[in-house]
C-alpha cells in the first residue's frame, strides 16, 4: 500500500495558540486528501474533503475558520487548528486517495493537547 | 444526511469462534469500504466493495453488499489472537462506529 506520513506525530500546546499539522503522501500523488478527527475509542469523523488547488470542502459543522486545511500540492495538505482550545484535543488523522480508486491511505495521526 | 450505523459496538470471542460486524446506511451507498484499525494504530485499508449483492473473500475474511447497496457485513471465520483490533465501515466516506474485536486465546 501507499505510505501517508504525518508530523508532528504529537503536540501539547497552550490554549490560543495555532498548530499545523502536515499530511505528505510519500509515494504517489494524492488528488484527494481528508481530514478526520477521532476522540477515544470512537470513530473517525471527516472533517473536510480537499482537492490539490482547491478549496477544501468542509463537513457540516466544521468550522472553516477554525479548521484551515491548504493542499498545495499533489503530496502535500496541512491543517491549522486556530487559536486552540482544550475542547479542540484529539487524534487527528489525514488519509489519502489515489485518483481511479476510492481506497484510502491513513497517516499515523497527530495526537493534540491543548492545555 | 447520510447515517452509516455499526453493530455491534463490541464482540468478544474465544479463540476459534467465528465474528460478524454488520453496516447499514440510510441511503443507497456507491460504495463501501472495510477498514481494520489495531489498537494504538490508525486505519488500514481491507477491501471495498461496489456492486449490488457482492462478495468477497480474503482468507479467513468474507464481505458482502447488499442487493440494495444500503448494507454490509464482515465475517471473520475461526478467529485469531491477530484479529483483535476494531473494524469500521465507511460508506461513501462515513465512517461506522466501528466494532471492537476482542479474542480470548
Amino acid at each position: 500500500g501507499a505510505v501517508v506520513s504525518q508530523h508532528p506525530s504529537w503536540v501539547i500546546c497552550k490554549s490560543g495558540t495555532s498548530v499545523k499539522i502536515e499530511c505528505r503522501s510519500l509515494d504517489f500523488q494524492a488528488t484527494t486528501m481528508f481530514w478526520y478527527r477521532q476522540f477515544p475509542k470512537q470513530s473517525l469523523m471527516l472533517m473536510a474533503t480537499s482537492n490539490e488547488g482547491s478549496k477544501a470542502t468542509y463537513e457540516q459543522g466544521v468550522e472553516k475558520d477554525k479548521f484551515l486545511i491548504n493542499h498545495a500540492s499533489l503530496t502535500l495538505s496541512t491543517l491549522t487548528v486556530t487559536s486552540a482550545h482544550p475542547e479542540d484535543s484529539s487524534f487527528y488523522i489525514c488519509s489519502c486517495g489515489k485518483s481511479s480508486y476510492n481506497e484510502q491511505f491513513f497517516g499515523p495521526g497527530t495526537r493534540l493537547t491543548v492545555l | 444526511g447520510q447515517q452509516v450505523m455499526q453493530i455491534p459496538q463490541y464482540q468478544h470471542v474465544q479463540e476459534g469462534e467465528d465474528f460478524t460486524t454488520y453496516c447499514n446506511s440510510s441511503t443507497t451507498l456507491s460504495n463501501i469500504q472495510w477498514y481494520k484499525q489495531r489498537p494504538g494504530g490508525h486505519p488500514v485499508f481491507l477491501i471495498q466493495l461496489v456492486k449490488s449483492g457482492e462478495v468477497k473473500k480474503q482468507k479467513r475474511l468474507t464481505f458482502q453488499f447488499g442487493e440494495a447497496k444500503k448494507n454490509s457485513s464482515l465475517h471473520i471465520t475461526a478467529t485469531q489472537t491477530t484479529d483483535v483490533g476494531t473494524y469500521f465501515c465507511a460508506g461513501d466516506m462515513r465512517f461506522g462506529a466501528g466494532t471492537r474485536l476482542t479474542v480470548k486465546p
